[in-house]
């Protein structure tokens, strides 16, 4: 079992949908880390959280850090929005470990 | 703030010959760098951590010897990829760790193509 999993694995939507994408962990962290990567490859830090939720524009992410779970939420999905997301933990050694990944394809 | 510039972003070479990458931190001192290679359809694996200064680790069936890490100054670390194989074809992209909001930075990544 992978220390980070995510799901679902793809997701399609329709532009302007809510969309959620789930986080769970089964290691201690001191913060959780949604990323984006870019299909060229380019990833981009979206939110890093300990506690509670955080909100920037159209995205939402909360923890639970009793339950080990986090969920990234996008309002009115955009084509734009096309990306792997990733959730990802921080080890004690500082690198970090990531998921797998969603594939999010949002048409228009 | 807390760009890492990574060049170069695509590269093809021959089998047997080498490729370096470089990762430079434009606006802050990274003293530590973390590479991490990505398989198609796979997450990124974390291949070493590079320290400026001494000598790089390595995760567990990573070749030391193949994949050379230098870390000589603080806004500069390279991974060079010898005697590149078909098998080594992948994605890298170095991250440093910084302060502030996010935690963490990373290169634009190096897409490696060995034919």
């Amino acid at each position: 079992k992978n220390e980070v999993e995510q799901s679902p694995q793809n997701l399609t939507a329709q532009e302007g949908e809510f969309i959620t994408i789930n986080c769970s962990y089964s290691v201690g962290i001191s913060a959780l880390h949604w990323l984006q990567q870019h299909p060229g490859g380019g990833i981009v830090s979206l939110f890093m959280l300990s506690s509670g939720k955080k909100k920037h524009g159209r995205l939402i992410a909360t923890i639970n850090i009793q339950e080990k779970h986090s969920s990234l939420h996008i309002t009115a999905s955009h084509p734009r929005d096309s990306a792997v997301y990733i959730c990802a933990a921080p080890r004690s050694q500082g690198n970090l470990i990531f998921g797998k990944g969603t594939k999010l394809s949002v048409k228009p | 703030g807390a760009v890492v510039s990574q060049h170069p972003s695509r590269v093809i070479c021959k089998s047997g010959t080498s490729v370096k990458i470089e990762c430079r931190s434009l606006d802050f001192q990274a003293t530590t760098m973390f590479w991490y290679r990505q398989f198609p359809k796979q997450s990124l694996m974390l291949m070493a951590t590079s320290n400026e200064g001494s000598k790089a680790t390595y995760e567990q069936g990573v070749e030391k010897d193949k994949f050379l890490i230098n870390h000589a100054s603080l806004t500069l670390s390279t991974l060079t990829v010898t005697s590149a194989h078909p098998e080594d074809s992948s994605f890298y992209i170095c991250s440093a760790r910084i302060q502030g909001l996010y935690g963490y930075t990373f290169g634009s990544g190096t897409r490696l193509t060995v034919v």
